[in-house]
């Protein structure tokens, strides 16, 4: 298994421009979910899934949007870029949602706005 | 609020030498708290994970205790290897699964 892969590892973007993140898992998980990681900061959650069709909003959802067609893919729109949208961004998946079960977190992309 | 914190930011340790992480949480209700190891350039790894009535679990080298009275767990990494070089972070879910609360977590630099 790949587990969680997230394209591309790093991205430079101008403010106003879009891009979408990719993230994929290959566990069959219900349970994604997107994080920012800024420096001093712990993770903070921008939206997640519990299944294929279902999306709900996080702690900091302002600036992005989700879908979840299929059970696989998760990817992460930025509408418009801002220079505090610059961070490290991780997807990440389990099993179910439940109390107990482990999140596995892809290997994360670096973005920049200029 | 609740909020995890974490100390010390940053800990540098020789190799072969024990170190102890600190995590104190002020999160209500506490389900569980779960300790990560993240390699640089990498996403985190789990650890292990405490649950209310779990004082100590071990993975390896790695110790975790929790004190679910004082609100405080502890990583403990015994006999330390370069390959301990990371950060530790500290999560503590409270609730529902979407109510994570991370800490910044513990830069540890393991020296030759």
């Amino acid at each position: 298994n790949a587990g969680v892969t997230q394209t591309p590892k790093f991205q430079v973007l101008k403010t106003g421009q879009s891009m979408t993140l990719q993230c994929a898992q290959d566990m069959n998980h219900e349970y994604m979910s997107w994080y920012r990681q800024d420096p001093g900061m712990g993770l903070r959650l921008i939206h997640y899934s519990v299944g294929a069709g279902i999306t709900d909003q996080g702690e900091v959802p302002n600036g992005y949007n989700v879908s979840r067609s299929t059970t696989e893919d998760f990817p992460l729109r930025l509408l418009s870029a801002a220079p505090s949208q610059t961070s490290v961004y991780f997807c990440a998946s389990s099993k179910n949602p439940g109390q107990g079960t482990e999140q596995f977190f892809g290997p994360g992309t670096r973005l920049t706005v200029l | 609020k609740n909020q995890v914190e974490q100390s010390p930011q940053s800990l540098i340790i020789l190799e072969g030498k024990n170190c102890t992480l600190q995590c104190n949480y002020t999160v209500s209700p506490f389900s569980n708290l779960r300790w990560y190891k993240q390699d640089t350039g990498r996403g985190p790894v789990s650890l292990t994970i405490m649950t209310f009535s779990e004082n100590t679990k071990s993975n390896g080298r790695y110790t975790a205790t929790l004190d679910a009275d004082t609100k405080q767990s502890s990583l403990h990494i015994t006999a330390s290897q370069l390959s301990d070089s990371a950060s530790y972070i500290c999560v503590v879910r409270s609730g529902g699964y979407n109510k994570l609360i991370f800490g910044a977590g513990t830069r540890l630099a393991v020296h030759p």
